[in-house]
């Protein structure tokens, strides 16, 4: 069974550009989470997809903001890039909502120049 | 603010020792609890999850979640050079309102020598 996938594995931008991360969950999972991980910081939690739907959102600019698809998978985007933005993104998937554990794909690790 | 808090580490320990990982939180609410393994530069890993009191064994994995004192911990037996990772505590803070979201501590690094 393949676990999460996530795309590109690593990028590389300037401040002020913008960019689309994306996600596929491990099959039969509807839930999507988006988590950023930057140096010092921990995890800390973006946003949650089910159901196409986003669900929660955690303490970020509106700047992050992403979309779930009929197929589950995601996208997480970024607007006017900043420095601080710089981090290891990371996309999890669990089996509907409450109390199912998450499984974490590979992450993007973005720099912003 | 709602926290979970882990000691930094680096908790040393010999090969084939019992390694003790603590964790506490502040929402008493909580009722999910999981370990992740994380090795550098590496994505975290889902080693265990409890939702109840008392212990949860897998392998050489023991989880231990004290509701009452909001502690969670993970025992780690026989301890392997190839444990040594930072290991991620997370709670889910809200499931009252169904949300699964997850907050995580900053993890502890634990290191086993040969």
């Amino acid at each position: 069974e393949a676990g999460v996938t996530q795309s590109p594995t690593h990028l590389i931008k300037t401040r002020g550009q913008q960019v689309t991360l994306r996600c596929s969950p491990i099959s039969g999972h509807t839930s999507v989470y988006w988590y950023q991980q930057a140096l010092g910081l921990g995890l800390q939690f973006l946003l949650w997809y089910d159901e196409g739907e986003e669900r929660n959102r955690g303490n970020f600019p509106p700047r992050f903001s992403g979309r779930q698809f009929p197929n589950y998978s995601s996208e997480l985007n970024v607007n006017a890039l900043e420095l601080e933005d710089s981090a290891l993104y990371l996309c999890a998937s669990s089996w509907g909502q409450g109390n199912q554990p998450q499984h974490f794909g590979d992450g993007t690790r973005l720099s912003i120049l | 603010q709602k926290e979970v808090e882990q000691n930094s580490g680096p908790l040393s320990v010999p090969e084939g020792a019992i390694a003790s990982l603590n964790c506490t939180y502040s929402d008493r609410g909580s009722q999910s609890f999981f370990w992740y393994r994380q090795y550098s530069g590496k994505s975290p890993e889902l080693i265990m999850f409890i939702y109840s009191n008392g212990d949860k064994e897998d392998g050489r994995f023991t989880a231990q979640l004290n509701k009452a004192s909001q502690y969670v911990s993970l025992l780690i037996r026989d301890s392997q050079p190839s444990d040594s990772a930072t290991y991620l505590c997370a709670v889910n803070m809200d499931p009252k309102s169904g949300y699964s979201t997850l907050t995580f501590g900053k993890g502890t690094m634990l290191l086993v020598s040969p």
